[in-house]
């Protein structure tokens, strides 16, 4: 799998818009990006992926460059609940089953 | 079915001795996952187990880790001579397949936190 690259942490100001960056430049042209996320004491939850057309679901929308090297996670209006660890992560979707973690970017949304 | 469950939550055992670990996944994910996470890293991937297969194992941490899915539902991890460098997060996960997984990846469990002293 690619190997990504995260901010180690950011602020945002609560009912902001959170921009969490991650660069993959090795990534290859089977590869999805995913997006996970961990609150404090809980297992990580799935929040969006896609492999080179941006995408939006009612958590949040990815934004990946067209030379797919780079891409971005917006949290439209930041809560305090999305306080938490963001991880992305590139994998293909044929027979390779894990996902790699890196140590991701941990939100802090200030009220 | 409210998602995968994990048992217990948390384990203090004396180092030396064996722990056991239980998931039951979502009732119609096929797929289950092993993952451990230490302190300040992301989570670390051990096995999986597609129905009762284990198809890779090769990222156990060594010959005292095992795990098994009997009849392809629920699974447990087992830790055999405790060290305390086992303590840790170990995080159950399960997935779908096909189509269903491309919409939703995985659903991760809350996790059994071990303290080996």
């Amino acid at each position: 799998d690619a190997k990504t690259t995260q901010p180690p942490s950011m602020d945002c100001a609560e009912g902001r818009a959170a921009n969490l960056p991650c660069n993959h430049s090795t990534i290859s042209g089977n590869e999805y990006v995913y997006w996970y996320r961990q609150i404090h004491s809980q297992g990580p939850q799935y929040i969006i992926h896609g492999l080179k057309n941006n995408e939006t679901n009612e958590m949040a929308s990815l934004i990946i460059t067209e030379d797919r090297k780079s891409s971005t996670l917006i949290l439209p209006h930041a809560t305090l609940r999305d306080t938490a660890v963001y991880y992305c992560i590139v994998r293909d979707n044929f027979g390779n089953e894990k996902l790699t973690f890196g140590t991701g970017t941990r939100l802090t949304i200030i009220p | 079915d409210t998602g995968v469950s994990q048992d217990p939550r948390h384990k203090i055992t004396k180092r030396g001795q064996n722990v056991t670990f239980r998931c039951d996944p979502i009732s119609e994910h096929n797929r289950l996952y092993w993952y451990r996470q230490t302190l300040g890293q992301g989570p670390e991937f051990l096995t999986y187990f597609q129905n009762e297969a284990q198809l890779e194992k090769s990222r156990l941490l060594s010959d005292r880790f095992s795990a098994e899915r009997p009849k392809g539902s629920f699974s447990t991890l087992e830790i055999q001579r405790t060290e305390q460098g086992d303590s840790a997060m170990y995080l159950c996960a399960s997935s779908p397949t096909g189509v269903s997984y491309l919409n939703y990846g995985y659903t991760f469990g809350s996790g059994t936190r071990l303290t080996v002293v």
